[in-house]
């Protein structure tokens, strides 16, 4: 199984919403990561877990809040979202031991729109 | 130093054609350098990626190619289809650490017209 699987593929939320995005990998990889990708923009890393422990935040704000449950599974939870935080939202796995290198792969994404 | 100056920013290229983008990175301790591919509203793909140890690579109809010295690599596609037509962003990295973070290019629009 080479694939990074994400739930869902759509949300709708209000900006008083509570929601949650899934991802799931089944490679044995030991890092995983959240980004934000905007309309025709690169994506923009947001956090990354090394073995289930938070490693890096790039000063995102409080409403997002991630959550690394074992290996496989990495959570971000959504609320009280701005309008300005409708995107694409991918998460990534790599192997995250340094001799393998830095091979990251991708979800799908979750397009996110906040009303 | 950070960055990573993608060109250009859109691309036409004809069915069969070469298609090539180019970016240019500053910072000398990126040494790991991928390629993804990007279709509308679906995630960025691993296409290639090399490491600065070789000058060119190949996988298929794309190629990498390398230059340390001038701090710049490219994509070529060769014999473009139209189902190439995606968007290409190119990144850079440190190579070997748990969780290096991607440097990523502003990314290039190709159309591969039939």
């Amino acid at each position: 199984d080479t694939e990074v699987t994400q739930t869902p593929k759509h949300l709708v939320m209000g900006m008083t919403n509570k929601k949650s995005l899934k991802c799931e990998q089944h490679m044995g990889h030991r890092a995983m990561y959240w980004y934000k990708q905007k309309a025709k923009k690169p994506p923009e890393l947001m956090f990354v877990y090394s073995y289930e422990k938070l490693s890096i935040n790039e000063s995102v704000p409080s409403r997002f809040s991630p959550e690394c449950p074992n290996s496989s599974l990495l959570n971000l939870h959504l609320h009280a979202l701005q309008p300005e935080d409708s995107a694409l939202y991918l998460c990534a796995s790599s192997p995250g031991r340094p001799v393998k290198g830095n091979e990251q792969f991708f979800g799908p994404g979750t397009r996110l729109t906040v009303l | 130093q950070q960055q990573v100056k993608q060109s250009p920013q859109s691309l036409i290229v004809q069915k069969g054609g070469i298609s090539i983008i180019n970016c240019a990175y500053e910072n000398t301790a990126f040494d790991y350098f991928p390629w993804y591919q990007q279709f509308p509203g679906k995630g960025p793909a691993l296409l290639i990626a090399i490491r600065p140890d070789v000058s060119e690579k190949k996988e298929g109809r794309f190629t990498i190619s390398f230059n340390k010295s001038a701090k710049q690599f490219s994509l070529h596609i060769m014999d473009s289809q139209p189902g190439d037509s995606a968007t290409y962003f190119c990144a850079a990295s440190p190579y070997g650490g748990a969780t290096n973070k991607l440097i990523f290019g502003t990314g290039t629009l190709l159309a591969v017209q039939p």
